[in-house]
């Protein structure tokens, strides 16, 4: 089971940045931060991980705490069709079947106009 | 570069059918992984495979569920004698280096047991 804890829903303002928390405080040192999103019926589409440094690509940041129990997934303008299931998901480098994906409840933003 | 490619994108079976669902992984990527996402749930792993083994099938079901991976051609996962309760989206996932970097969804396949 997914080894995270995530709000169940939250808003956020169109053109407004769109901050979502997610706590793994038993999380162990070889174990990578996850997050991907999931757009109502379509496949889970891949944003960004990181181990200990903060993170950013072209969809979103990623800021990890010091003692990596909790960390933030940032979309600094979020759009319409940012509207989705969030999930936040702890994976270790452990090799052979154990690192595989296992998906929570996740987070579903809906973006307002 | 193709994504993940999933066919059919829509299946529809009569209870006691064979339903077979295709997975043709990125250019490059040797590890496959099969979710299931029931109608209002989350997604479920069931299996993953690297080319003509099965690493992982922890969460197929005992019966009736089978997959592959062959040296040639998509994977495959196979749901045999299907009943209502099969009905759900399937989708599947690559990666090169074991996901580390990430995995890449298909856009699934709808199963409709009637």
């Amino acid at each position: 089971d997914a080894k995270t804890t995530q709000p169940t829903s939250m808003d956020c303002a169109e053109g407004r940045a769109a901050n979502l928390p997610c706590n793994h405080s038993t999380i162990s040192g070889n174990e990578y931060v996850y997050w991907y999103r999931q757009i109502h019926s379509q496949g889970p589409q891949y944003i960004i991980h990181g181990l200990k440094n903060n993170e950013t690509n072209e969809m979103a940041s990623l800021i990890i705490t010091e003692d990596r129990k909790s960390s933030t997934l940032i979309l600094p303008h979020a759009t319409l069709r940012d509207t989705a299931v969030y999930y936040c998901i702890v994976r270790g480098d452990y090799g052979g079947s154990q690192g595989n994906l296992i998906f929570g409840k996740g987070t579903k933003l809906s973006v307002k106009p | 570069n193709a994504g993940v490619m999933q066919n059919p994108r829509h299946l529809v079976r009569r209870r006691g059918q064979e339903a077979r669902l295709r997975c043709s992984p990125m250019k490059g990527h040797s590890h496959v992984y099969w979710y299931r996402q029931l109608p209002e749930e989350g997604l479920k792993f069931m299996v993953y495979l690297q080319k003509e083994n099965i690493i992982d099938e922890s969460g197929m079901p005992k019966e009736r569920f089978s997959a592959e991976f062959p040296k040639e051609g998509p994977s495959i996962l196979r749901i045999q004698q299907v009943v209502r309760g099969d009905s759900a989206a399937y989708f599947c996932a690559s990666s090169s280096r074991q996901g580390l970097d990430g995995y890449t969804f298909g856009s699934g396949t709808r199963l409709t047991v009637v």
